[in-house]
């Protein structure tokens, strides 16, 4: 069965500091895709990337960066000089195969940044 | 500009009344899916559609129903049976089923 587990319901950083999101999943299947997707207090869940199980390259865009790890099953985000944009409830979540009909997502991790 | 629209924004409902959500894309994706967010908890699908005319149930499609007449609808009915309908509901679509659903912005819905 596929499990995604964010393990940090709440982060507190002040402004500028580096912070890094944890997310360790679960899964039977050799394909499947990983996401992250930003949560702001309007509500609509924000694409920030996909991933497939065979890239396990880290990937940097601008502030933010993830590191994929197959050998310890985890998808972890860090964001680098936090601005109080960022902000947000911050969602992890994983699909199975191609065309699976579904994402499972973790719980959540809430970012507060702090000016 | 292309999008995900869900309204209300914010649903009141009485206990044992059925209530619709509207989910209307003009991205022209085949792929439509509903999902449920509990306070500190991620997201459930309720129910998904790959192409119009046919539907799917999710992990939790107990007290909901749907329909896709429409390539561009999906409503959402939470019918008098589901046990706990106050939630906020997340609709979504994709190019193709399981590829990088694109949400919208949701509905909040209380029901007293």
């Amino acid at each position: 069965a596929q499990k995604v587990t964010q393990a940090q319901t709440e982060i507190s950083v002040v402004e500028k500091e580096d912070v890094t999101l944890d997310c360790v999943y679960e899964t039977r299947d050799t394909t499947y895709y990983l996401f992250w997707y930003k949560q702001p207090p309007s509500g609509e869940l924000v694409f920030l990337i996909r991933r497939n199980s065979f890239d396990e390259q880290n990937e940097i865009s601008g502030r933010y960066s993830w590191n994929f790890q197959k050998s310890t099953s985890s998808f972890n985000f860090t964001i680098t000089a936090s601005q109080v944009v960022d902000s947000a409830v911050y969602f992890c979540a994983l699909s199975e195969g191609q065309g699976a009909q579904k994402l499972v997502f973790g719980q959540g991790t809430r970012l507060t940044i702090n000016p | 500009d292309g999008g995900i629209t869900q309204s209300p924004k914010y649903l009141f409902r009485k206990e044992g009344q059925n209530v619709t959500l509207s989910c209307e894309q003009n991205l022209n994706h085949d792929a439509m899916y509903w999902y449920r967010q509990d306070p500190g908890q991620g997201l459930r699908l309720i129910y998904y559609s790959q192409i119009v005319n046919d539907f799917q149930k999710g992990d939790i499609a107990e007290g909901y129903s749907v329909s896709r007449e429409k390539k561009e609808s999906f409503p959402l009915t939470v019918t008098s049976a589901q046990k706990n309908p106050t939630a906020f509901y997340l609709c979504a679509s994709s190019v193709y089923l399981g590829i990088d659903p694109f949400f919208g912005q949701g509905t909040r819905l209380t029901v007293v």
